[in-house]
């Protein structure tokens, strides 16, 4: 049974940079079928897509957030990772990561498993 | 890439039906059948319960269905019971990769 972890750290200084990792246990992250990503919601807010990557590395980020996000893959390790730099308050949110089916996949285009999600709280 | 636009709340009696709207435009909703809908429970990550506008993931109950309409998605929860109250978001594919989520209905059983 496939299964997702968020990890990093809790506390995070504005204008410095967030680091997340999600590592996948149960299933490889090497896959033609999925694309793995990173879904925020700030406390008492919706949910805000931040990122998805295919295992080759090929990454697509929100607009909105591009100039500030990386996300990478580590397929030796099978994890996936997230990096948002210059955070303020407004980056203060649970951060999930997920996976999202492709056209091959049986569930298609839709984050068909999540992370228990972690809080990211940016603050000095 | 703007939010797709929910009611804040939306509410029903246990046995009675609720449907939930999700409104995009003709670059997410009106292009794709790529409409997912989740449930989070508070504190709990969001499950998802309808993908592709009417598909239901195995185990998601015949009471959730979903429909399109133009740039318009439903949600219908039938026969709602009292573990139906939750926070239900949708969710569009945009093009170019893009996702986009909406802003997120509270449903409360009365």
């Amino acid at each position: 049974q496939l299964q997702l972890q968020e990890s990093g750290p809790g506390l995070v200084k504005p204008w410095e940079t967030l680091s997340l990792t999600c590592s996948v246990s149960g299933g490889s992250i090497i896959t033609s079928d999925y694309y793995w990503g990173w879904i925020r919601q700030p406390p008492g807010k919706g949910l805000e897509w931040i990122a998805i990557i295919y295992y080759t590395g090929n990454a697509y980020q929100n607009p909105s957030l591009k100039s500030r996000v990386t996300i990478s893959a580590d397929t030796s390790k099978n994890k996936f990772s997230l990096r948002l730099n210059s955070v303020t308050a407004a980056d203060t949110a649970v951060y999930y990561c997920a996976r999202v089916g492709l056209a091959a996949a049986d569930i298609h285009a839709a984050f068909d498993i999540w992370g228990p999600g972690t809080l990211v709280t940016v603050s000095s | 890439q703007s939010a797709l636009t929910q009611p804040p709340s939306a509410s029903g009696s246990p046995g009675q039906s609720v449907t939930i709207s999700c409104t995009g435009t003709s670059s997410d909703i009106g292009r794709f059948n790529y409409v997912s809908w989740y449930r989070q429970y508070p504190g709990k990550a969001p499950k998802l319960i309808i993908y592709e506008v009417t598909k239901r993931p195995s185990g998601v109950p015949d009471r959730f269905s979903g429909s399109k309409s133009g740039n318009t998605a439903s949600l219908t929860v039938s026969g709602l019971q009292a573990e139906d109250e939750a926070d239900y978001y949708c969710s569009s594919y945009a093009g170019n990769n893009i996702r986009v989520f909406g802003t997120g209905t509270t449903v409360t059983v009365l």
